[in-house]
């Protein structure tokens, strides 16, 4: 296992389109996490699952953000109509439930232009 | 709600120097915190961690100091070398889920 895989790593896209990112988590790791980052901020946190079940989400995340983890193995992550205060970097995380410590992805950077 | 804070946005150290990057934080019932490493283009790295129930942690190169009283952590990085060039995040666990509340970050550059 290399770690946690993200993808894309770029992503351009105009305003008020739909994008999906994917996130592979550490394979015997139940816990997955989402986190955003802007430039020169340290990461946010968004959401994140205990299996499928997704446990907690951040007043960060609005309507137009979606997460899922259908299967407890990756997770997906959609923001639809997108705005340009979207433009971030997508971090997921990764754990034990009984391990604090996280894994993070090279994250995927969104674009909105 | 939690808040960290780091006290300088930039250090800048020669080769060999030892390096300390300092922390604040908001709620005195965090009872773990880490340190993260970032470089430019990647997602945050696993330095070292420590617990309310210490004051001190020793790993490779690192230290990490508690003072819970002041609220306030710190990392010693000893010899820094280039490659320790990058951000450095100290992180709260907040509440349950292990969710982690990040500080702004420290850039940390090493002048040969």
């Amino acid at each position: 296992d290399t770690g946690v895989s993200q993808d894309p790593r770029h992503k351009i896209t105009k305003r008020g389109q739909n994008v999906t990112f994917r996130c592979d988590p550490i394979s015997e790791h139940n816990r997955l996490y989402w986190y955003r980052q802007t430039l020169g901020q340290g990461p946010e946190f968004l959401t994140y699952f205990q299996n499928e079940a997704q446990l907690e989400k951040s007043r960060l995340l609005s309507d137009r953000f979606s997460a899922e983890r259908p299967k407890g193995s990756f997770s997906t992550l959609e923001i639809q109509r997108t705005e340009q205060g979207d433009s971030a970097m997508y971090l997921c995380a990764s754990s034990l439930p009984e391990d604090t410590e996280a894994f993070f992805g090279q994250g995927t950077r969104l674009t909105v232009v | 709600g939690e808040s960290v804070g780091l006290h300088l946005p930039t250090l800048s150290v020669q080769e060999g120097d030892n390096s300390i990057i300092n922390c604040a934080y908001s709620n005195s019932a965090s009872d773990y915190f880490i340190w993260y490493k970032q470089e430019s283009g990647k997602g945050p790295q696993f330095i070292i961690d420590i617990r309310s129930n210490m004051d001190k942690r020793q790993g490779q190169r690192v230290t990490v100091l508690l003072n819970k009283t002041v609220k306030h952590l710190s990392l010693q990085i000893a010899a820094t070398q280039p490659g320790d060039s990058a951000v450095y995040f100290c992180a709260v666990v907040t509440g349950g889920g292990n969710k982690l509340t990040f500080g702004t970050g420290t850039q940390l550059k090493v002048e040969l």
